[in-house]
């Protein structure tokens, strides 16, 4: 079957530390984006990419975060320096778009990231 | 303001027995109403997709409704089994913006034996 995947699963990080969390999107799919998810905000939009383009990357702090494709294969999310209230799930989904109303988003498996 | 408000936030059913979900929404226009299941340390999995002009749909025991007039949706588990314990997250995508879809807070679902 077909997946997103992301790594790392898990890592655990001091604060000021640099992080990098990595996602290879399914094959084929043309939009990328970066969620992170927190118990108190839910599901917030990072950055979306469409044909590794960035298209908004509005909800990210820009000072301390950076997403990239370097790649169709590969998307880069970097936190430098971390900081604890950066602890939360980082979520990767692929897609098609603009393509059928009914696409499906695939979701990764998240990168959870605590920073000390 | 969030534009997607679930209810309730949890709930703790029997196995077997039914439950409905809620959802309200404000994101207008919009072009589709998903909703998503994330198990514990997982990613949401797409459940159902409606566009605006559907008013049902079903994946097997989930069956999603949809009132476009007054921007509700409901999600009803029937018959629940231990594996529905999840986060049930309604997502609304506006027409203007396929990218920036808008997540409500999710349902946490607990199925006892």
């Amino acid at each position: 079957d077909a997946r997103v995947t992301q790594t790392p699963r898990h890592k655990v990080t001091e604060m000021g530390q640099e992080v990098t969390m990595r996602c290879q999107p399914i094959l084929g799919h043309n939009t990328v984006f970066w969620y992170r998810q927190t118990m108190m905000q839910g599901l917030e939009l990072l950055a979306y990419f469409r044909n590794r383009a960035p298209l908004d990357d509005s909800g990210m702090p820009k000072d301390r975060f950076s997403a990239e494709m370097p790649d169709a294969t590969l998307a880069t999310l970097k936190i430098q320096p971390s900081e604890p209230r950066d602890s939360a799930v980082y979520f990767c989904a692929s897609g098609l778009a603009p393509g059928q109303t009914n696409e499906k988003l695939f979701f990764g498996s998240g990168t959870q990231l605590s920073v000390l | 303001k969030n534009q997607v408000e679930q209810s309730p936030q949890s709930l703790i059913i029997l196995e077997g027995k039914n439950c409905t979900l809620q959802c309200n929404y404000t994101v207008s226009p919009f072009s589709n109403l998903r909703w998503y299941k994330q198990d514990t340390g997982r990613g949401p999995v797409s459940l159902t997709i409606m566009t605006f002009s559907e008013n049902t749909k079903s994946n097997g025991r989930y069956t999603a409704t949809l009132d476009a007039d007054t921007k509700q949706s409901s999600l009803h588990i029937t018959a629940s089994q231990l594996s529905d314990s999840a986060s049930y997250i309604c997502v609304v995508i506006p027409t203007d913006s396929w990218g920036k879809l808008q997540f409500g807070a999710g349902t946490q679902v607990v199925v006892t034996p």
